[in-house]
């Protein structure tokens, strides 16, 4: 157990709806990374959130967005939902953003779109 | 870009010794993670590298050239529950530590 929690665990939306997915990060940790897992892939980064402010993002259009609170939780809001949308998201955080700090997975949530 | 390129299957007999190789390509550099991924199961970490080298964790070690763009994962004594999907990842931009995976590598052993 990595102490990062995520909710839902399961979700099953239709085309064009909206999702809200939800992070809580282990205890002193301040940074959240969000990443999208296709079946059989590897994870692929979506951004990052360090002391509630966007420290990167990789190639994914604006309908992902984020937020990190004041407590470091966080949340990924995917609107006018895609098939190929369906994938398992996985938050992780860390101490900080240097290079050598761990990220530490939570069990992720598996998202299904119809 | 970025790439990583990784056998996608490797089977070996349990006790055995296995290397899973991984070779990069990306425009910044500032290290090499190994996660192992257990079916439905969220990624752990396993190993960093940043610098050239051999890194030993009871029975896996993980070894860099950064010259060669290249690394590894070594798994000795291998057990049923090594069984697994293998990832090598990069940290490819400074300021941020958000990691660049490869495809993976799935590891089964045999009895």
């Amino acid at each position: 157990e990595t102490g990062v929690t995520q909710s839902p665990t399961h979700l099953i939306k239709t085309r064009g709806q909206q999702v809200t997915l939800r992070c809580s990060s282990q205890s002193g940790h301040n940074t959240v990374s969000w990443y999208q897992q296709a079946l059989g892939q590897g994870p692929q980064f979506i951004f990052q959130y360090y002391r509630e402010e966007e420290n990167g993002r990789g190639n994914f259009p604006p309908r992902f967005s984020g937020l990190q609170f004041p407590n470091y939780s966080s949340e990924l809001n995917v609107n006018a939902l895609e098939l190929d949308d369906s994938a398992l998201y996985l938050c992780a955080s860390s101490r900080n953003t240097g290079g050598g700090e761990t990220q530490y997975f939570g069990p992720g949530t598996r998202l299904l779109v119809l | 870009g970025q790439s990583l390129e990784q056998p996608s299957e490797v089977t070996a007999v349990e006790g055995a010794i296995v290397q899973i190789n991984c070779t990069y390509q990306t425009s910044g550099f500032y290290g090499l993670s190994w996660y192992q991924q257990h079916d439905g199961g969220a990624p752990t970490f396993l190993s960093y590298n940043a610098l050239d080298g051999l890194e030993e964790t009871g029975r896996f070690s993980s070894f860099l050239s950064r010259s060669d763009s290249y690394g590894y994962l070594l798994l000795q004594e291998l057990q049923m529950k090594d069984s697994a999907s293998y990832f090598c990842a990069v940290r490819a931009q400074t300021g941020a530590n958000n990691l660049f995976f490869g495809t993976g590598t799935r590891l089964t052993v045999i009895p």
